[in-house]
C-alpha cells in the first residue's frame, strides 16, 4: 500500500524554525488532512496534531500544522533540544481503505 | 489516565503463530476503533489492522490479509492480534493504538521476532 512522502532528514539550529512536509494525494491528505506524530528513540509515538491543526491537550503551541492541497506541513518554532526526534504524518486513505504513514523525517536540532 | 499495555511478544519460527494482547485502561474501550501498528526498529511506522468499536468491522493491510486476525473483548477491555503463518518480514515492534479520528494513544509495544 502506497504511503505518504516525507523528506528523510531536516537539520536546524537551536531556537530556529523548522517546517516538515508530508505529501499525499486527494484520497488521503487532500481529503481529510493529516495527523502528525513525534517519536523519540526507544519510545512510542506521541500525537502532536490531528485534522491539520488541532493540538491534543498538553502539546506546546510551538507546534502548528497546516495543509495546502495534498501537502500537509508541521511547523516547529523556537526549536529546543527535546524537539530532536523522528516525525511521522498519517492519514486515512479512502481509496485504499487503509491508514497510511509517511516514511518519517529525522529532525536534528544543532 | 489512558493506558495500553501489550503482551505476548516472543521469538517464533517462520510459519509459526503468535497472539498479541493489549489491555486497555483509563477509558471505555467500547467507544473507540482500535488498531495495531508495527515498526521494525530503526524504520518507519506501518499500519497493520483496525477494528471498529463494536468489533463488527475489521480492516487489514494487504501484507497481512488472510494471515492476521484482529479481535476485541470489550467486556475484558482487551484487544487481540492473532498472527499466523509468520514470516521474517513480520518481525517488528507491534503497537496497540487507540483511534479518535487519528492515532491518539499508543502502547509501549510488543517485540515479535521471527527466526529459526
Amino acid at each position: 500500500q502506497a504511503g505518504l512522502t516525507q523528506p528523510p532528514s531536516v537539520s536546524k539550529d537551536l531556537r530556529q524554525t523548522a517546517t516538515l512536509t508530508c505529501t499525499g494525494n486527494s484520497n488521503n491528505v487532500g481529503d481529510q488532512g493529516a495527523a502528525w506524530l513525534q517519536q523519540h528513540q526507544g519510545h512510542p509515538p506521541k500525537l502532536l496534531s490531528y485534522r491539520n491543526n488541532n493540538r491534543p491537550s498538553g502539546i506546546s503551541e510551538r507546534f502548528s500544522a497546516s495543509r495546502s492541497g495534498n501537502t500537509a506541513s508541521l511547523t516547529i518554532t523556537g526549536l529546543q533540544p527535546e524537539d530532536d526526534a523522528d516525525y511521522y504524518c498519517s492519514a486515512w486513505d479512502s481509496s485504499l481503505g487503509a491508514w497510511v504513514f509517511g516514511g518519517g523525517t529525522k529532525l536534528t536540532v544543532l | 489516565e489512558v493506558q495500553l499495555v501489550e503482551s505476548g511478544g516472543d521469538l517464533v519460527q517462520p510459519g509459526g503463530s503468535l497472539r498479541l494482547s493489549c489491555a486497555a485502561s483509563g477509558f471505555t474501550l467500547s467507544g473507540y476503533w482500535m488498531h495495531w501498528v508495527r515498526q521494525v526498529p530503526g524504520k518507519g511506522l506501518v499500519w497493520v489492522s483496525g477494528i471498529s468499536a463494536d468489533g463488527s468491522t475489521t480492516v487489514y493491510a494487504d501484507s497481512v490479509k488472510g494471515r492476521f486476525t484482529i479481535s476485541r473483548d470489550n467486556a475484558k477491555d482487551t484487544l487481540y492480534l492473532q498472527m499466523n503463518s509468520l514470516r521474517g518480514e513480520d518481525a517488528a515492534v507491534y503497537y496497540c493504538v487507540r483511534e479518535a479520528g487519528s492515532f491518539d494513544f499508543w502502547g509501549q509495544g510488543a517485540l515479535v521476532t521471527v527466526s529459526s
